[in-house]
């Protein structure tokens, strides 16, 4: 069974302060990697995908994949309140597939 | 990235009764994919829908209760059978790789609720 871990928080930080939202999975060969981001009401929408280990950057979001500690993270930087939302982690099958196993989401709420 | 269009986009239904959703992209796509979202919950896999073939379903999912079809390679539904409270969740079509590189987008989703 493909599991993906996510602290289901809510994690609550201040305005403009860093967001850090974690991720573990555990299937080993797993490809390709993704965060969404889901407001109340909405469907998910895609902000960060990152397929090799390190860092990779887009504006004020940072993703981070570790595939030897199988870890995948998110980090927000000057958040704002308009970053509060669910934040999912999904990750790609082995083999590259576009079948995603989604974690249960960390909410986040970013306070004024 | 695609623009996927789901409809409808709420409803409410009756127990007993069957739905279907359909979902179109303003491109074709080799797969689509149909995910569930039961309230407070994160998205789990229905099926895979593929052109010209039988959908792919996950465990725990079965044709009789989810059939869908794949007609063209800008559409699909889902339709959901013999509903029961259960089944109320956000059922959201996502496309993959052949259009957007290597991501997964989704449509706004369809709303039901079972009563």
């Amino acid at each position: 069974q493909k599991e993906v871990e996510q602290n289901s928080g809510p994690l609550s930080v201040p305005e403009g302060a860093i967001a850090s939202l974690n991720c573990t999975y555990s299937d080993r060969g797993s490809q390709s990697f993704f965060w969404y981001r889901q407001y109340s009401g909405k469907s998910p929408e895609l902000i960060m995908s990152i397929y090799s280990n390190g860092d990779k950057e887009d504006g004020r979001f940072t993703a981070q994949l570790n595939k030897a500690s199988q870890y995948v993270s998110l980090l927000i930087r000057d958040s704002q309140p308009s970053d509060s939302a669910t934040y999912l982690c999904a990750v790609g099958s082995q083999g590259g597939s576009e079948k995603l196993v989604f974690g249960k989401g960390t909410k986040l709420t970013v306070n004024p | 990235s695609a623009v996927i269009s789901q409809k409808p986009s709420r409803d409410i239904c009756q127990r007993g009764t069957s739905l279907t959703i359909q979902c179109q992209v303003d491109s074709q796509v080799t797969m689509m994919f149909w995910y569930r979202q039961q309230p407070g919950q994160s998205l789990t896999l229905i099926a895979t829908a593929n052109q010209g073939s039988e959908a792919t379903y996950e465990s725990g999912f079965v044709i009789d209760k989810f059939p869908i079809s794949r007609p063209n390679l800008t559409f699909s539904t889902l339709t959901v059978s013999n509903m029961s409270p259960e089944d109320s969740s956000i059922y959201l079509c996502s496309v993959g790789p052949s259009v957007t590189g290597n991501t997964i987008y989704f449509g706004e989703g369809s709303w039901l609720t079972v009563v």
